[in-house]
């Protein structure tokens, strides 16, 4: 049963222009969702949060966008860069669940020059 | 940021042999660490809790006698595979959850663990 949902495998976007990375989720007990990036044989790296009672966060080049009633969370990164290549996970989080994440399959992103 | 440490972070070993993992927090305390598994292409698998001075909580259909965890400090844990076998074979996470954020974790590098 998978709970989070990134039905995107692969992505391919050219150098400077806009990233948008999707991520669906099932169980509306969750509450607070992250997104991390994986580069192969490494563990995956903290990008940007958001909690449930926001609808968007911003971290420099990367915006969070949290649509509760659809379920839907998406990562954009703007401008894209070379250097974004890398698988990127979104993650889902409950209160009372000691901050267990429920990750999603993953997307793999290529940045082209 | 935060950083953890896995050790090793390549092991090949002998069926039938355990193996053991060792999972850092190096900057900060940690309570509360995770150990994750992943398949090729596939997303991480949560294995297991691991609780700082309590026993570890096991995710439903991982065998708590074979994976061995162990969070003697609040900066250590350890994970081992005993009686290894090549089904075992995979990429092991584990993570730390930083206490000044409430659901922030840090990842390890990761331990490629080769049962021959």
């Amino acid at each position: 049963d998978q709970q989070v949902k990134q039905n995107s495998p692969s992505l391919s976007v050219q150098e400077g222009r806009i990233s948008i990375l999707n991520c669906d989720y099932t169980n509306s007990m969750f509450d607070y969702f992250l997104w991390y990036k994986k580069y192969p044989a490494e563990g995956p790296t903290f990008l940007i949060s958001i909690s449930s009672i926001k609808d968007k966060n911003e971290d420099g080049r990367f915006t969070v966008f949290l649509n509760k009633s659809a379920k839907h969370l998406s990562l954009h990164i703007v401008p894209s860069q070379p250097g974004d290549s890398a698988v990127y996970f979104c993650a889902a989080s409950m209160t009372g669940t000691a901050s267990k994440l429920t990750f999603g399959t993953g997307t793999r992103l290529q940045v082209t020059l | 940021g935060a950083v953890v440490s896995q050790h090793p972070s390549r092991v090949i070993c002998k069926s039938g042999t355990s193996v053991k993992i060792e999972c850092r927090s190096l900057d900060f305390q940690a309570t509360t660490m995770f150990w994750y598994r992943q398949f090729p292409k596939k997303s991480l698998m949560l294995m297991a809790t691991s609780n700082e001075g309590s026993k570890a909580t096991y995710e439903q259909g991982v065998e708590k006698d074979k994976f061995l965890i162990n969070h003697a400090s609040l900066t250590l844990s350890t994970l081992t595979v005993t009686s290894a076998h090549p089904e075992d074979s995979s990429f092991y996470i584990c993570s730390a959850r930083d206490e000044r954020g409430p659901y922030e974790q840090y990842f390890g590098p990761g331990t490629r663990l080769t049962v021959t």
